[in-house]
């Protein structure tokens, strides 16, 4: 069985402060790929990011960055410079490798981000 | 290109009651997944259509039960409801392959359950 962990409830910074939201997660397959999705108040799932884990290579996008430590079993997701647009729940999930027979995604609770003027 | 839609956006039924709900998957994609969003928590996994069939389930009752077109679309329907049966229900959508595709998440279907 898989398991993501998001420890962090909520956060909340003050616009362009940098912001780390963690993500550690539990499976027993050595294949895997792990996703970051956006909710804003609209309820949408907006897709972020999603990673092997055979490439543990860290991710920029422009303010938004990802480290991947296979080690560590973590995926986390930091906003550099925050804007109140930023302002949403963010969540990290999980799929093993399947080879097609597995469309399961395991989501951990979530990360309230708030931003602030 | 559209993406993922759902219909209606917000629903209001009370226990006992069945609802439908419906989703059209992004272009291109074959298979479409629901999930439950509880208040507060991450979304659940319920099932998951390709050619019409449910080919894979979450840990849900039968009460929820599902339909694939050859369109492609989707609906999800409850039965009997329960007050707990109250959530956000997102459809998502990806093109059949290695299960590791990234699924594609409509606005959600809140429903109401009085």
């Amino acid at each position: 069985a898989q398991k993501v962990t998001q420890a962090q409830t909520e956060i909340s910074v003050v616009e362009k402060e940098d912001v780390t939201l963690d993500c550690v997660y539990e499976t027993r397959d050595t294949t895997y790929y792990l996703f970051w999705y956006k909710q804003p108040p609209s309820g949408e799932l907006v897709f972020l990011i999603r990673r092997n884990s055979f490439d543990e290579q860290n991710e920029i996008s422009g303010r938004y960055s990802w480290n991947f430590q296979k080690s560590t079993s973590s995926f986390n997701f930091t906003i550099t410079a925050s804007q109140v647009v930023d302002s949403a729940v963010y969540f990290c999930a999980l799929i093993p490798y399947s080879g097609g027979s597995n469309y399961k995604l395991t989501f951990g609770k979530g990360t309230l981000l708030t931003v602030n003027p | 290109d559209a993406g993922v839609t759902q219909s209606p956006t917000h629903l209001i039924k009370t226990r006992g009651q069945q609802v439908t709900l419906r989703c059209s998957p992004k272009s291109g994609h074959d298979t479409v997944s629901w999930y439950q969003q509880a208040l507060g928590q991450g979304p659940q996994f319920i099932f998951q259509y390709y050619e019409e069939e449910e080919r894979q389930r979450g840990n849900f009752p039968d009460r929820f039960s599902g339909h694939q077109f050859p369109n492609y679309s989707s609906e999800l329907n409850v039965n009997a409801l329960l007050l707990g049966d109250s959530a956000l229900y997102l459809c998502a959508s990806t093109r059949r392959g290695l299960g590791s595709d990234t699924q594609y998440f409509g606005p959600g279907t809140r429903l109401t359950v009085l």
